[in-house]
């Protein structure tokens, strides 16, 4: 069975481009996750969608960033325009739905870097 | 105050010692308690799960987590090269919640 599938898994940019990346989730899995993760830290929620609904987009910095999940399958977060600060990892995790004790499996990530 | 606090290390050990990673936290609404390990370039793995308190044995993991004093523990006995990675605690509430809280992780490197 095929894994969270991320890309691009590296992205150079200039600061104030836009910047998009994509997620394809496990099949049957209707939960999915976009989490933040700075170097030497552990991820950090983005938001959360059970299908096609974001139900937690809490953390989520809504002035540059938006993220959409058509058809409940696929995802793509985005960022416009891109700040320095932004360099990180942004990881894509799935699950069945959301339930505590359903596990997430992860990506393997995409690395932003913002000069 | 950071919910979930986790001794970064770095930690390094020689292979065959048992090594003791752990995390504490904050909050006593907690419920589920898990340790993802991630290797370099990787996304985290779950590597073992326990709800509420106990233990918890896998192989050479055993997990375990003290409610009472809001501290959970992953031992690794007979350590080896290929467990060298970084090791995450996370949490989350229970029920609908499926968020999870995570530590920072602590650099794990078990040497030849």
């Amino acid at each position: 069975e095929a894994g969270v599938v991320q890309s691009p898994r590296y992205k150079i940019i200039e600061k104030k481009q836009p910047v998009a990346f994509w997620c394809n989730p496990i099949s049957g899995h209707n939960t999915l996750y976009w989490y933040l993760q700075n170097l030497g830290q552990g991820p950090e929620l983005l938001i959360r969608y059970e299908n096609e609904e974001a139900v937690d987009d809490s953390q989520l910095p809504k002035d540059r960033f938006s993220a959409e999940r058509l058809k409940g399958v696929d995802s793509t977060l985005k960022i416009q325009p891109a700040e320095l600060g932004d360099s990180a990892v942004y990881l894509c995790a799935s699950s069945l739905p959301g339930l505590a004790d359903n596990e997430q499996f992860f990506g393997p990530g995409t690395r932003l870097t913002v000069l | 105050q950071k919910e979930v606090e986790q001794d970064p290390g770095p930690l390094s050990v020689p292979e065959g010692a048992i090594v003791s990673l752990n995390c504490t936290y904050s909050n006593s609404a907690f419920q589920y308690f898990m340790w993802y390990r991630q290797y370099s370039r990787k996304g985290p793995e779950l590597l073992m799960y326990t709800y509420s308190s106990g233990n918890k044995e896998d192989g050479r993991f055993t997990a375990q987590v003290d409610k009472s004093s809001k501290y959970i523990s992953l031992f690794i006995r007979d350590s080896q090269p290929s467990d060298s990675a970084t090791y995450l605690c996370a949490m989350n509430y229970g029920g609908s919640q499926g968020n999870l809280i995570f530590g920072k992780g602590t650099k794990l490197s078990v040497k030849p």
